[in-house]
């Protein structure tokens, strides 16, 4: 079993919609929650970066992390075509050197 | 200021060939980690250096791979001898000293034919 779990999609959704990505987690040990938005043929870009449980938002981003349930979404609000990207969810155990173990990711596109 | 940096974007060798990928972090960053990403799967972790120091290589796939990082500075990567199984995505990240966010360099594609 994948300690991360993601639904790779592809996710479609047109300009202005809300999007939901989810992934679930097995290892109880992680405490910091991270997305990751990653453009064709560039590397992983920070997006989000969480906690505790609850929600964090910044922008037309929301970040919720569920410790209880091992599950963590982002939302994305009036979503933009320049939003088309792979996003990856990710996190990691508190203290070490901060290895990140991430999901597979789910490929976004915003239709104009 | 200058992101991270990786040559090449993508090299193709054959089977049993060696290839060395080079990675550039970002100035005054003391942790470079190395990761990959095969075709269909996640991004998995490979390796970490504090400055020039091997902290974690715990990802390490096999002892046909070997890291290292000349003076804390930029690190290689070399693969030898390659396999097919060894083509993906291979990125690298680097981090300051105190900081939670690791950047990430664009990847190098590695093909093995």
């Amino acid at each position: 079993q994948k300690e991360v779990e993601q639904d790779p999609g592809p996710l479609s959704v047109p300009e202005g919609a809300i999007v939901s990505l989810n992934c679930t987690y097995s290892n109880s040990a992680f405490q910091y929650f991270m997305w990751y938005r990653q453009y064709s043929r560039k590397g992983p870009e920070l997006l989000m970066y969480t906690y505790s449980s609850g929600n964090k938002e910044d922008g037309r981003f929301t970040a919720q992390v569920d410790k209880s349930s091992k599950y963590i979404s982002l939302f994305i609000r009036d979503s933009q075509p320049s939003d088309s990207a792979t996003y990856l969810c990710a996190m990691r155990i508190s203290g070490g050197y901060q290895k990140v173990t991430f999901g597979t990711g789910t490929k976004l596109q915003v239709i104009p | 200021e200058a992101g991270v940096t990786q040559f090449p974007s993508h090299s193709v060798i054959e089977k049993g060939q060696t290839v060395t990928l080079r990675c550039d972090p970002i100035s005054g960053h003391d942790n470079l980690y190395w990761y990959r990403r095969v075709m269909g799967k996640e991004i998995k972790f490979l390796l970490h250096f504090v400055k020039e120091s091997k902290q974690d290589e715990s990802g390490m796939p096999n002892n046909r791979f070997l890291a290292e990082r000349t003076g804390g500075t930029y690190s290689t990567l070399k693969v030898q001898p390659a396999e097919l199984e060894d083509s993906g995505v291979y990125f690298c990240a680097s981090r300051g000293t105190g900081s939670n966010e690791q950047y990430f360099g664009p990847g190098t594609r590695l093909t093995v034919t």
